[in-house]
């Protein structure tokens, strides 16, 4: 398994601004992501983080507005822009050891819009 | 399009009965399943995978794999109040990416 952290665990912000939660794991991963959960709903991945490049964005979610930086292997940054209440959500990150399949999460960040 | 498919539930049992989660699944080369228990507020926790067909044994958890039916299960036997929650099936076809299910909610009733 791995320990990740997620900072901030939980936020309310205002309507058109920005805001930028960090992803850590205790070790070098190979693949790290980003998902949305909306309440009641199941997970949609967002983006593929890649160390050193560009992320790999999923149908529907833009890099204008979910710019993502990984600058190493532990690290992994996702920022919201331009707020909106649909952006309301939870947000979580998880990664993938190189050879495993399996994927394991951070707690999440929990964003609140107004 | 890859389509993972659960019942929502709730699914209710009585305490020490034997819970029964399932999943079915489109991709026909998927390769790789998985099932995630996620507390209401909590993220997801991976709690069994499986790859091959049969069944595999975790403690009071077991998965049982039908590659040709495409369906996967998880049976949680001696249920506890609190292995209240909602299950996450998830699964991996030739991308590194799994596709989740919706999830089951699971209520355990003492």
């Amino acid at each position: 398994s791995a320990v990740i952290s997620q900072k901030p665990s939980r936020d309310i912000c205002q309507r058109g601004t920005s805001l930028t939660i960090q992803c850590q794991v205790d070790s070098q991963v190979t693949m790290m992501f980003w998902y949305r959960q909306q309440p009641g709903q199941s997970l949609t991945l967002i983006a593929t983080a890649n160390q050193g490049s560009e992320a790999t964005y999923e149908s529907g979610f833009v890099i204008d507005k979910f710019p993502i930086s990984r600058p190493n292997l532990t690290f992994s940054t996702l920022t919201v822009s331009n707020m909106s209440p649909e952006d309301s959500s939870i947000y979580l990150c998880s990664v993938q050891r190189q050879g495993a399949y399996e994927q394991y999460f951070g707690p999440g960040t929990r964003l609140t819009v107004t | 399009q890859k389509e993972v498919e659960q019942n929502s539930g709730p699914l209710s049992v009585p305490e020490g009965a034997i819970a029964s989660l399932n999943c079915t699944y489109s991709d026909r080369v998927s390769q790789s399943f998985f099932w995630y228990r996620q507390y209401s507020g909590k993220s997801p926790e991976l709690i069994m995978s499986i790859y091959s067909n049969g069944d595999k044994e975790d403690g009071r958890f077991t998965a049982q794999l039908n590659k040709a039916s495409q369906y996967v299960s998880l049976l949680i036997r001696d249920s506890q109040p609190s292995d209240s929650a909602t299950y996450l099936c998830a699964v991996r076809g030739g991308s590194y990416i799994p596709t989740f299910g919706r999830g089951t909610s699971l209520i355990v009733h003492p």
